[in-house]
């Protein structure tokens, strides 16, 4: 059982398109914060969101925590073919550990 | 920028054979993680390291051991390999817990035959 949920799993659209993927949890976080990894190489950081309600924006990528910091989402405008990759999503568990979701894979095709 | 540094990209294993999976960062980083990724399962926690001489578990520790005798490395040791450790592990760092920015290296592509 994943402590964080991330839908969907997979993702394929065209270039241009919108899109939102979730991460859900029934446990409250004092942070959350999402990387996106491409084949070969390990995840990087895309942002840390830290207050219910927060949003923050990123170009194109708009993250938003939930008011009761139990969930967050991401939402890519226009999408193009180099966000293609594997999203993360990852909280603090205790004090020294970080856990993650199992991702969301999206493809984008031009 | 060398950030963190993983050691071998690849290997592949008998049965029962042993090996370590080096791990050095260059940015005086405190913590220091282990991390295996399955497809489909996200990055599971098998140790970390909260500094030079102090190492604690994750949550997938079963057929791994870890030290940290500096700063800058955190070895992985498999004892025993078996199948079920057939992954790709990634060891990242960060200056502190408490959900702070990780930095990844480029990961080890371990396959148990």
């Amino acid at each position: 059982t994943q402590l964080l949920e991330q839908s969907p799993q997979f993702l394929s659209i065209q270039e241009g398109e919108n899109l939102t993927v979730y991460c859900n949890s029934s446990s409250v976080f004092s942070s959350l914060q999402w990387y996106r990894q491409e084949p070969g190489e390990g995840p990087v950081l895309l942002v840390t969101v830290v207050t219910g309600g927060e949003v923050k924006k990123l170009k194109r990528l708009t993250f938003q925590f939930g008011d009761a910091r139990k969930d967050s989402s991401l939402h890519i405008t226009a999408a193009q073919p180099g966000d293609t990759g594997l999203y993360l999503c990852a909280a603090p568990r205790g004090y020294n550990k970080l856990i993650f979701g199992a991702g969301t894979r999206l493809a984008v095709h031009p | 920028n060398a950030g963190v540094t993983q050691t071998p990209k690849f290997r592949i294993l008998k049965i029962g054979q042993s090996m370590t999976l080096q791990c050095t960062q260059d940015m005086n980083h405190n913590y220091m993680y282990w991390y295996r990724q399955d497809p489909g399962m996200g990055l599971k926690l098998i140790y970390y390291s909260v500094g030079a001489g102090i190492t604690d578990k994750g949550e997938v520790p079963n057929g791994y051991n870890v030290s940290r005798s500096t700063t800058e490395d955190f070895p992985l040791r498999l004892e025993l390999a078996a199948p079920s450790q057939t992954s790709v592990y990634f060891c990242a760092s960060s200056r502190t817990g408490r959900g702070e920015k990780l930095f990844f290296g480029s990961g080890t592509q371990l396959s148990v035959l």
